[in-house]
């Protein structure tokens, strides 16, 4: 998962504490993604950006904020954790029209 | 609301047997259909299908998707202990003049025994 880094890689949090997720890429990706990752449920995707300065909502973007101010950043915000955000997220990457997507290794977040 | 179903969720076979998984969606303005393989961390991507009717290979694995039907197909045959893996489908469609909203299954949970 060379040029997709994901910070932090575990973290537990208490109800209602806010946490930043980073999400940086050095390979000029313009698209960029959070997914939610919960047993039995695949990955279900938060936010996405298809550019600097940009940002969209996925499925389940209630509870999340992002924001995308460089090209090679991209935020995921909890303002306000919730044991429903216990979780695994992983961030990706890719070009416009590329075939491969390119993910981060995860992270392992923990509301309690 | 976009949907994509996999089944089985779940598979175990023994080494040697030959697997089919099946992915179905409804999308609109479809783009692609990819799959993945997740092992313990990140997925690893396999395939990326655009036209219907076209088989891409890979060693022992192959994937064609039907447009018509809306559902794609990943084959493993001879199944080795390796391939052991969650196997995710994504569908990837367009919004506005944009491609890269990408939708997954919940995933087939495959697990092949010596």
């Amino acid at each position: 998962n060379a040029g997709v880094t994901q910070t932090p890689k575990f973290r537990v949090l208490k109800t209602g504490q806010s946490m930043t997720l980073l999400c940086a890429q050095d390979m000029n990706h313009e698209y960029m993604y959070w997914y939610r990752q919960d047993p039995g449920m695949g990955l279900r995707l938060i936010h996405y950006s298809v550019g600097e300065g940009t940002t969209a909502k996925g499925e389940v973007p209630d509870g999340y904020n992002v924001s995308r101010l460089k090209k090679q950043n991209f935020l995921l915000g909890l303002e306000s954790a919730a044991p429903s955000q216990t979780s695994v997220y992983f961030c990706a990457t890719r070009l416009p029209h590329g075939n491969t997507i390119y993910f981060g290794e995860g992270s392992w977040l923990t509301v309690v | 609301e976009d949907k994509v179903v996999q089944s089985p969720l779940s598979l175990v076979v023994h080494e040697g047997d030959t697997v089919t998984l099946n992915c179905s969606y409804e999308v609109t303005n479809f783009r692609s259909l990819l799959w993945y393989k997740q092992e313990k961390k990140a997925p690893t991507f396999l395939f990326m299908l655009t036209s219907s009717g076209i088989e891409k290979k890979s060693g022992r694995l192959s994937s064609i998707l039907d447009k018509k039907e809306l559902f794609s197909i990943l084959n493993i045959t001879a199944t080795q202990t390796g391939d052991s893996a969650v196997y995710l489908c994504a569908v990837e469609k367009m919004v506005g003049t944009s491609y890269g909203k990408l939708t997954f299954g919940q995933g087939t949970i495959l697990t092949v025994h010596p």
